[in-house]
């Protein structure tokens, strides 16, 4: 697709269930970024990849959340044990490099843990 | 660290009403503006930026100019249809920083 594609783009969850978020960013841009929206709040960053390394890991809230990224391409965040405060939009971006341009953004995942 | 303040919404208008949504920032160094918008359903997209003091970005009728001395970024828009119903961020980008820190969003809804 011509854009970045998010999936599911709604995950109902029970506490304490795992959940995995998928991003499939523009073909060719080797910066990801996955960022947080709470209601009322703005965008939090989470992590960034560079290719498939995470140079900056600094934005996840605690050691329930993890993501990776395989072939320079699809990224998946993970949350384990999901807890209600982590409800909230999960948003994926992409960008060519990285370095100084615009952030292409999916539609974001809506996740509601009950 | 840095952050971003813009101003809470929800902001209503009517057709043809002037528009400001104001933005300040707290940054080391110069660091470079946005304003994304996120309309209904949609993905956030890059609206206009601007990378260095004095500057204006501008793009569909908005604009919004770099001033360092009072560390600012509104967004501005003479006048507003009800196509421009979204939700507006403002961001910055450290100088050597790769990832954009935002505000809160303002949702600004514009009625016919």
């Amino acid at each position: 697709g011509a854009g970045v594609s998010q999936s599911p783009s709604n995950k109902v969850t029970e506490k304490g269930k795992d959940v995995e978020l998928r991003c499939d960013p523009i073909s060719g841009h080797t910066a990801l970024y996955w960022y947080r929206q709470s209601l009322g709040q703005g965008l939090e960053f989470l992590i960034y990849f560079q290719g498939n390394s995470a140079p900056d890991k600094s934005g996840l809230p605690s050691d329930r959340f993890s993501a990776e990224r395989t072939g320079g391409s699809v990224s998946t965040l993970t949350i384990q044990r999901t807890q209600q405060e982590d409800s909230a939009v999960y948003l994926c971006a992409s960008s060519p490099t990285g370095v100084g341009e615009k952030l292409f953004f999916g539609s974001g995942t809506q996740l509601s843990v009950l | 660290g840095d952050s971003v303040t813009q101003m809470e919404g929800p902001v209503t208008l009517s057709e043809e009403a002037f528009l400001t949504i104001n933005c300040t920032y707290t940054a080391t160094g110069y660091p470079s503006l946005f304003w994304y918008v996120q309309y209904p359903g949609e993905g956030l997209q890059l609206l206009l930026k601007a990378t260095k003091a004095d500057d204006k970005g501008s793009n569909k009728g908005f604009e919004a100019t770099y001033r360092k001395e009072t560390t600012s970024f509104h967004l501005e828009k003479g006048s507003v249809q009800v196509s421009d119903s979204a939700v507006y961020f403002c961001a910055l980008r450290g100088p050597d920083d790769y990832k954009l820190s935002f505000g809160a969003g303002t949702t600004v809804t514009v009625r016919a």
